[in-house]
């Protein structure tokens, strides 16, 4: 069974730092490209970036709203995706989902990222 | 970036009816286009992949169908467990994007 169980959220000031992870089981995570996306409260998903397999070029791409300040990894060798977030902004308060594929197959439960004073 | 219109944003309907949601890209997305359902507090769930693939343990009665760069989600008889928020998605070129949404809403 596939599982995707997010962790590292929490509450954060405004320009401060945060990294989620993400544990991967059931599939073969080194072959699959990853995304991460949010969904702030009360409002729509919306992509945050992917990192594409290393098979696959190993690249990665981002939303408009957080390239620059936001960085995805991965670790193959632990099955674990990461999202490191700095300078941190409230419009970045959400709910962070990992994605399995860029269809979107598999989705995490979820972490909450809550950037306030 | 490519923009992707969904509507209609609320649709209130009965159960057994068959409804549909339409979502338009602004342009080509080939047949990239994904469909999920999500419920309050809960994960989205893949419903329809590549246009009108059903992904395995989706019942029957959900259907996906492309004309050019419009896309629709087809309940063909509505059940209960139905009343959802329904998003599409394009995943054909980054950065990728989805749709508003549309409630789909007891009447």
């Amino acid at each position: 069974e596939v599982q995707l169980v997010e962790s590292g959220g929490g509450l954060v000031k405004p320009g401060g730092s945060l990294r989620l992870s993400c544990a991967a089981s059931g599939f073969t995570f080194s072959s699959a490209s990853m995304n991460w996306v949010r969904q702030a409260p009360g409002k729509g998903l919306e992509w945050v970036g992917r990192i594409k397999s290393k098979l696959d070029g190993g690249t990665e791409d981002y939303g408009a709203p957080v390239k620059g300040r936001f960085t995805i990894s991965r670790d193959d060798s632990k099955k674990t995706l990461y999202l490191e977030m700095n300078s941190l902004k409230t419009e970045d308060t959400a709910v962070y989902f990992c994605v399995r594929s860029n269809s979107g197959s598999h989705w995490g439960q979820g972490t909450l990222v809550i950037v306030s004073s | 970036d490519i923009q992707m219109t969904q509507s209609p944003s609320s649709l209130p309907a009965s159960l057994g009816d068959r409804v549909s949601i339409s979502c338009r890209a602004s342009q080509t997305v080939s047949n990239f286009v994904n469909w999920y359902q999500q419920k309050p507090g809960k994960a989205p769930r893949l419903l329809i992949y590549a246009a009108s693939g059903l992904q395995s343990g989706v019942p029957s009665r959900f259907s996906g169908s492309e004309s050019g760069t419009d896309f629709t989600l087809t309940i063909s008889s509505l059940q209960p467990d139905d009343f959802a928020t329904y998003y599409c998605h394009q995943s054909y070129s980054v950065p990728f994007t989805f749709g508003q949404g549309t409630k789909l809403e007891i009447k």
